[in-house]
């Protein structure tokens, strides 16, 4: 089955500069590569995603990138603000065959005002 | 109605105990999920329903036992759990053909 490998675990910036997340991913026919944003307490929230036919995807101060070669999509944060300050998963499902996301292990980070 | 919605929120029971978990959705949805969340860990995969049909079981204990009534509801029947079963469980709902997940706010469950 797919196996999804997430850096850092964790992450300090100072507010106003970027943050980036990487994954890699194992099953080459994974085509759909979601972030999720939790927050202490709170439910995953989907917060960009990108498909195998894009390369990158942008909405705002986040943005991912996909490379299917090196089996690898990781997500930037530019202009970081304290309320950016969560756990961050990544994941990784095909529309064939299971159908379920699995998740990374997940980022925590920490934005300094 | 893009929520997911989930109850209870909390629930204490005992290791004899047997309550149900449940989770509703109204987007007209035709996947629902329920995954299992220690703290500090990622989501991890219990049951995926489609269509109302079960369609993956991660190898769950028998003690969790899930029912999908119809395509807007989904339970799970809970009996004779253990402490370490302690966790957040989270369901969600996704369209099948675009992924996208919507998870519910979760149940804090504690098993004493």
């Amino acid at each position: 089955g797919e196996n999804v490998e997430q850096h850092p675990s964790t992450l300090s910036v100072q507010e106003g500069d970027s943050a980036v997340i990487k994954c890699t991913y194992s099953d080459s026919a994974s085509n759909y590569f979601p972030w999720y944003k939790q927050e202490l307490g709170k439910r995953p929230q989907l917060i960009i995603d990108i498909r195998s036919n894009v390369g990158e995807k942008k909405d705002q101060r986040i943005a991912v990138t996909l490379n299917k070669t090196a089996k690898h999509f990781s997500l930037h944060i530019t202009e970081t603000q304290p309320e950016d300050s969560a756990v961050y998963f990544c994941a990784a499902t095909s529309d064939t065959g299971r159908r379920a996301l699995t998740f990374g292990s997940g980022t925590r980070l920490q934005v300094q005002p | 109605d893009t929520e997911v919605t989930q109850t209870p929120k909390h629930l204490v029971m005992g290791m004899t105990n047997k309550k149900s978990l449940k989770c509703e959705q109204h987007m007209g949805h035709r996947a629902m999920y329920w995954y299992k969340q220690k703290a500090k860990k990622p989501p991890e995969l219990m049951f995926v329903y489609s269509y109302e049909k079960l369609s993956i079981n991660e190898s769950v204990p028998s003690r969790f036992s899930p029912e999908c009534p119809n395509s807007s509801l989904l339970n799970l029947h809970l009996h004779a759990l253990q402490p370490e079963d302690s966790a957040l469980y989270l369901c969600a709902s996704s369209q099948w053909l675009k992924l996208g997940y919507t998870f519910g706010s979760g149940t804090r469950l504690t098993v004493v």
